[in-house]
């Protein structure tokens, strides 16, 4: 059975520093892109960036490039999505997803989601 | 403001048919796939339609998609309470090189 397990929820100060985790099981880790999306509260989904999970390669949204640092341990098949200092406005859910298909050919989507990782910012 | 353009909210009774739009332009809808997404509340989304109309294993066939240029329609026939969700379309920008979604859309079931 495929799952991605997220981290736990995170209450956090503005300035400070998070790592929030997604594992996989239950496929090949190696040969997927894992998607982070966000979704502040009340409003609707936001495609932040994505990862092959086998290397290095990483693309971000224009919105996100430089606020955050999406990564990945392909030896225990987990992505992380990172960031060096919260501001209020990162108070969120965020979910990973595994993407399917390619999206260099215009065919990609997201068939299986973690349960999400509510991040709160607050002083 | 979203690239991709859906109604805020749709409703219709138990029964009923329903369709949810979603339109772009040709560097997204326009060229790529479409997928569209079911967040039930409290929950994360699942994906219900993939390749414009294909269904993942497990999604009735009362759920359909289809797309006409650079617009996209869901379809949802035989409502039930149990379908009143936020339903987004989602697709890859081909001139921003990222995945985008729609503003997402209400669907209420009187």
């Amino acid at each position: 059975e495929v799952q991605l397990v997220q981290s736990g929820a995170e209450v956090k100060k503005p300035g400070e520093s998070l790592k929030i985790s997604c594992k996989g099981s239950g496929f090949t880790f190696t040969n997927y892109w894992i998607a982070w999306v966000r979704q502040m509260p009340g409003k609707g989904l936001e495609w932040m960036g994505i990862i092959h999970a086998a290397g290095s390669d990483t693309r971000y949204s224009q919105s996100f490039q430089g606020q955050v640092t999406i990564s990945a341990d392909k030896s225990i098949s987990t992505a992380y999505l990172q960031w060096s200092s919260l501001e209020a406005s990162d108070t969120a859910m965020y979910y990973c997803a595994r993407q399917a298909g390619f999206c260099s050919g215009g065919n990609c989507y997201l068939d299986y989601w973690g349960q999400g990782t509510l991040v709160t910012v607050s002083s | 403001q979203s690239v991709l353009t859906q109604p805020p909210s749709v409703s219709a009774a138990p029964g009923q048919k329903v369709t949810i739009s979603c339109s772009g332009s040709s560097s997204n809808i326009g060229n790529n796939y479409v997928s569209w997404y079911q967040q039930l509340p409290g929950t994360a989304p699942k994906l219900l339609i993939y390749e414009n109309n294909k269904r993942p294993s497990g999604i009735p066939d009362r759920i359909s998609g289809s797309k006409t240029g650079t617009s996209v329609t869901l379809g949802i026939t035989g409502l039930q309470t149990g379908d009143e969700a936020d339903y987004y379309c989602g697709t890859w920008d081909s001139s921003l090189s990222a995945g985008v979604f729609g503003g997402g859309t209400k669907l209420t079931v009187l």
